[in-house]
């Protein structure tokens, strides 16, 4: 079947902080990759995505690269700040169908 | 601002209560979802409508009723709910659910349903 692990929280880090988010993934066929956020009392936003195998998506500093031979894609974040406190959801939809898998959510916050 | 808007933000209803959920869109797309957030859970999947058909029940109870009278709007019809049903409640959209691999889904804020 396919479905999508990500490492438990809460985590909390100091500003300036390095951050890495685990996720590993199951599925058959080559999925596209997701991660999305969710600050407090907002719906979910797409926060980076990857297609294939190796690439490696970006936005607002974050990073996560699309490894097939470990079916991973956590991500990470340089230096953190207190604004990207929030949860963090890893996703996978099948380039064959159109259901997106979602993982639990890893709640960040980042303390001054 | 998502695009993606729901009403009401917060409900509290009884077991015997009938009460509908909102979901509107103003992004112009085709296919609509409804999902259910749970504490510790992933996200679940309950209904998806394209071009204003269901295509997906993920064997979701009959206590949960949906309509899609157009491309724009979704209900989540709730009756005789359970404690159990307490949880966020998503709305979500995309382009086109038809044929493309990997449309981004656009979601509301959420309605936070507690059944007492």
């Amino acid at each position: 079947g396919n479905s999508v692990t990500q490492m438990e929280g809460p985590v909390t880090l100091s500003e300036e902080a390095f951050l890495t988010i685990n996720c590993t993934y199951t599925a058959t066929g080559y999925p596209s990759l997701f991660w999305y956020v969710q600050y407090p009392g907002e719906g979910l936003q797409l926060l980076l995505k990857a297609t294939k195998a190796d690439d490696k998506g970006s936005n607002k500093g974050f990073e996560a690269t699309y490894r097939k031979e470990t079916t991973s894609f956590h991500l990470e974040k340089g230096s953190v700040q207190v604004s990207d406190s929030a949860v963090y959801f890893c996703a996978l939809i099948k380039n064959t169908g159109n259901q997106f898998y979602f993982g639990t959510g890893t709640s960040l916050t980042v303390i001054p | 601002e998502t695009g993606v808007t729901q009403t009401p933000r917060h409900l509290v209803m009884g077991m015997t209560n009938k009460k509908s959920l909102k979901c509107e869109q103003h992004l112009g797309h085709n296919a609509m979802y409804w999902y259910k957030q749970s504490a510790k859970k992933p996200l679940e999947l309950m209904f998806v409508y394209n071009f204003k058909e269901q295509t997906e029940n993920n064997s979701v109870p009959s206590r949960f009723s949906p309509e899609c009278p157009n491309s724009s709007h979704l209900f989540l019809h709730l009756h005789t709910l359970q404690p159990e049903d307490s949880a966020l409640y998503l709305c979500a959209s995309s382009q086109d659910r038809a044929g493309t691999a990997y449309n981004e889904q656009f979601f509301g804020p959420g309605t936070r349903l507690t059944v007492l």
